[in-house]
């Protein structure tokens, strides 16, 4: 089964200062990875997925995420946080699969606080 | 476009009383449906998932049941709540088979449910 690991629980930057979150993932086969973002009270909302080519994957809100298959991670990764930033981040993990039904596996968040 | 809704927003129970929660999808057909909980500090868990009507899956033994009367709503209950069944519920969805967004998950806003 596949697995996703975040490190860091809380992170708190500056404003206007690079922003790297890590996640790790477990899987024995090519994945799907996404990062998700969540802010307090709210659903979670799609910053970016990779499913299969470029390893340099873009998203919304200035937000990109680097897959690196011998290192098992997708960082993801922003030149200039904003306050508007602050928020949790989930990175998820999820079977290679032609199927429709599939299950997402989640890891555990990174809160990231910004400091004005 | 697609648009999902979730309801009630918020919600106060005594322990013992019944739940039931809702969620709907618009502009899209044959979607498969989730129900993720998350407790504070401890991710997502994947409740439930739908591939068609009346077809539910359940991925973790719990006093929770989930129902898909129509192709495009689906429901939480629970017909008498414990207070470990407190936390925030998030209903999701993804194209099915063959859909061009089968990999992809939709959140709605969100239900926290506290029991007393």
């Amino acid at each position: 089964a596949q697995s996703v690991t975040q490190p860091d629980i809380h992170i708190t930057v500056s404003e206007g200062a690079s922003l790297e979150l890590r996640c790790n993932y477990s899987y024995g086969a090519t994945p799907y990875l996404f990062w998700y973002v969540q802010s307090p009270g709210q659903g979670l909302q799609l910053l970016l997925k990779y499913f299969s080519g470029d390893t340099l994957v873009q998203g919304i809100k200035g937000f990109e995420a680097e897959f690196k298959r011998s290192q098992s991670s997708f960082n993801l990764r922003k030149p200039s946080v904003h306050w508007s930033d602050a928020a949790e981040y989930f990175c998820a993990v999820a079977p290679y699969s032609g199927a429709g039904s599939y299950q997402l596996t989640f890891g555990k968040g990174t809160k990231l606080s910004v400091i004005p | 476009s697609q648009t999902i809704h979730q309801w009630p927003a918020t919600l106060v129970q005594p322990v013992g009383s019944p739940l039931s929660l809702e969620c709907t999808v618009e502009g899209t057909s044959n979607p498969n449906l989730y129900w993720y909980r998350q407790a504070a500090g401890r991710g997502l868990q994947l409740l439930f998932y739908s591939v068609g009507i009346g077809q539910i899956s359940s991925e973790v033994p719990q006093n929770l049941s989930a129902s898909r009367p129509q192709d495009r709503q689906f429901i939480l209950s629970s017909k008498k709540l414990l207070l470990s069944d407190s936390g925030f519920y998030l209903c999701a969805w993804s194209g099915g088979r063959g859909h061009r967004g089968a990999n992809v998950l939709t959140f709605g806003a969100g239900s926290r449910l506290t029991v007393l």
